[in-house]
């Protein structure tokens, strides 16, 4: 079974200045891992995934995240924020074979600064 | 417009009462999901399917059910077996037969509340 850790409930960030949103998953298999963003009161939407390959990933909005396999991190990360940005962050992780379920971490809420 | 709808949008439900959730997707995705979000507890999987007329319990199937008679429709029904129904629930679809590790699509919700 796979386990995500989001080691940040609450992350407040000015706007305009980077911010690192942390994720980190157990598994003794290989994964795929995702991010998803849930604007208050409404569904997820997928901000970007990684199944294989390059271990930058971008993604919507500006979003990039890095797969470390060695720290078994996936963490989230923008340059630059907007008031836009605003949202609850989930990160998300499943093994690469199968009809393995997708395990949600509990979310970091990021709000923005003016 | 391709997409997930759910209804109602919020929905007050008494004590004793089942309830159901309507979830319709036109995306012809073969997998449907139903979650239920607490706060600071993330996404649980309540329920899954497929394919048509088949259905797996997810992490926490007790005092739920569901159907799946149409490709589009997967509706999910709160018993009064549910101790603890007030929460918001999402459903998701995804393309993929086989497995989860493809892009989910979530509805924008339902928040039930027990009074």
């Amino acid at each position: 079974a796979q386990s995500v850790t989001q080691l940040d409930s609450q992350v407040p960030v000015f706007e305009e200045a980077p911010v690192e949103l942390r994720c980190n998953y157990s598994s003794s298999v290989s994964v795929y891992l995702f991010w998803y963003v849930q604007y208050p009161n409404q569904g997820l939407q997928l901000l970007l995934k990684y199944l294989s390959g390059s271990t930058l990933v971008k993604g919507i909005n500006g979003f990039e995240a890095e797969f470390n396999k060695s720290q078994t991190s996936f963490h989230l990360r923008k340059p630059s924020v907007h008031i836009s940005d605003t949202a609850e962050y989930f990160c998300a992780v499943t093994a690469n074979f199968g009809n393995e379920k997708l395990t949600f971490g509990t979310g970091t809420r990021l709000t923005i600064i003016p | 417009d391709g997409g997930i709808t759910q209804s109602p949008k919020y929905l007050f439900r008494k004590e004793g009462q089942n309830v159901t959730l309507s979830c319709e997707q036109n995306l012809n995705h073969d997998a449907m999901y139903w979650y239920r979000q607490d706060p600071g507890q993330g996404l649980r999987l309540i329920y899954y399917s497929q394919i048509v007329n088949d259905f797996q319990k997810g992490d926490i199937a007790e005092g739920y059910s569901v159907s799946r008679e149409k490709k589009e429709s997967f509706p999910l029904t709160v018993t009064s077996a549910q101790k603890n129904p007030t929460a918001f629930y999402l459903c998701a679809s995804s393309i993929d037969l086989a497995g989860f590790y493809n892009e989910q699509f979530f509805g924008p919700g339902t928040r039930l509340t027990v009074l």
